[in-house]
């Protein structure tokens, strides 16, 4: 089974903060891809990644960054924390072909920032 | 551009009866289709996709979808509903744009009453 673990399911952060979430795949994927959860909003993509060293912005990539120096590990970074940031992460990995791919997400973060 | 929607924000059967949940896309070019189960307090765990072929789709769990192009939809169904289907399902369509990807309607709370 594939399996993705992000390292904390839950931290409370304060406004300003720089804050890192990581992630890691055990299944070889090259895609990883970073997503926000909000009630109302569903899931948005905030960045993504098809191989080690590369990246792409997504939906919502305002006040995030990203860093993929291993291929299992996919790691969210909040330079400056802010109260608008708190909601739940939820970090996903898939293998081509393209298109195709069953994205496995991990458990999810649930960020606070006060 | 790309669109999903899901147009009941809470979606409430009776246990025993046959749920629906409805979903409607827009996307340019073959429509890639997919649905996602998310549990209290859980990751999202992948049930079921259309990529080609038959229209009617079976995935984990009993759920079963069919994939309509005339009325562009994707509705999730499962014959018999059971309390613990209880949970938040997200509908989900490949991005047009060439990125490998996909996008998130803003999900349905499916409430099965004992």
């Amino acid at each position: 089974d594939v399996k993705v673990t992000q390292s904390s399911r839950y931290l409370v952060k304060r406004t300003g903060e720089k804050v890192f979430l990581e992630c890691v795949q055990d299944m070889d994927h090259e895609n990883m891809f970073w997503y926000r959860q909000d009630p109302g909003l569903g899931l948005r993509l905030i960045y993504f990644s098809y191989d080690v060293k590369m990246k792409e912005k997504g939906d919502i990539p305002e006040g995030y960054s990203v860093s993929r120096e291993k291929k299992e590990r996919f790691s969210l970074i909040l330079e400056s924390a802010s109260t608008n940031q708190t909601s739940m992460y939820l970090c996903a990995s898939s293998s081509p072909p393209a298109g195709r791919e069953t994205q496995y997400f991990g458990p999810g973060t649930r960020l606070l920032v006060l | 551009a790309q669109s999903v929607a899901q147009p009941e924000d809470q979606v409430n059967v009776a246990e025993g009866n046959p749920l629906t949940v409805k979903c409607t896309y827009s996307v340019s070019g073959n429509p890639y289709l997919f649905w996602y189960v998310q549990y209290p307090n859980r990751g999202l765990q992948f049930l079921l996709k259309y990529i080609t072929g038959d229209n009617l789709v079976k995935g984990s769990y009993g759920f079963e979808a069919e994939f309509n192009k005339s009325q562009t939809s994707f509705h999730l169904k499962k014959p018999s509903a059971l309390v613990s289907d209880s949970a938040l399902y997200f509908c989900a369509v490949r991005r047009s744009t060439g990125a490998n990807n996909l996008f998130f309607g803003t999900g349905t709370r499916l409430t099965v009453i004992p």
